[in-house]
């Protein structure tokens, strides 16, 4: 079983490009959510979806785009990257919004920018 | 506002010794849950437990127990026996009723167990 797959899993930019990161869940899960890790510190929700054609923002959600054409689909757009938005960033999927389970996690994406 | 603190930055302990990790966290709901994740070296993110605040029972799961006190607003985890392989980030998380699954991450405990 795959669970959640980000890719890519490792990527360096330079500020000012643009990239998606996708997020593939196989689970028929509602909710998806896009998170980031800096060093030190938890995670920050970034955006997240309740279901396919949704968003909404989280936390940090400025920097960021966000779509949900399909149901096992979430992908982060970062449209003119910024050396701030150097991070580990996870997706996660759940069954519903009501945590009556828990998350599950990607392995995370390392994004540099320079 | 909510707000997980998890005042232990890093702990190093020696094998086989208990070790006990602090959370103690703020919300002005009355339905929330609490969790614990394991984020190893290799870097995913481990579910461990759940609890919602209507169960204060403590659990005792193998070497791991959770000690839930709402008078005190606190959810510790304790390792009994430690081993290598415990070594990691603990995070102690919050998610409110009302806010659709939405985790409020601690700032995490880096837990170092030494042979």
């Amino acid at each position: 079983n795959a669970g959640v797959t980000q890719t890519p899993k490792f990527r360096v930019l330079k500020t000012g490009q643009s990239m998606t990161l996708l997020c593939a869940q196989d689970m028929n899960h509602e909710y998806m959510y896009w998170y980031r890790q800096d060093p030190g510190m938890g995670l920050r929700l970034i955006h997240y979806s309740v279901g396919e054609g949704t968003t909404a923002k989280g936390e940090v959600p400025d920097g960021y785009n966000v779509s949900r054409l399909k149901k096992q689909n979430f992908l982060l757009g970062l449209e003119s990257a910024a050396p701030s938005q150097t991070s580990v960033y996870f997706c996660a999927s759940s069954y519903s919004g009501r945590v009556t389970g828990e998350l599950f996690f990607g392995e995370g994406s390392r994004l540099t920018v320079l | 506002a909510q707000k997980v603190t998890q005042a232990q930055t890093e702990i190093s302990v020696v094998e086989k010794e208990d070790v006990t990790l602090d959370c103690v966290y703020e919300t002005r709901d009355t339905t929330y849950y609490l969790f614990w994740y394991k984020q190893p070296p290799s870097g995913e993110l481990v579910f461990l437990i759940r609890r919602n605040s209507f169960d204060e029972q403590n659990e005792i799961s193998g070497r791991y127990s959770w000690n839930f006190q709402k008078s005190t607003s606190s959810f510790n985890f304790t390792i009994t026996a430690s081993q290598v392989v415990d070594s990691a980030v603990y995070f102690c998380v919050l998610s409110e009723s009302n806010q659709g699954g939405k985790l409020i991450f601690g700032q995490g405990t880096e837990l170092s167990v030494k042979p």
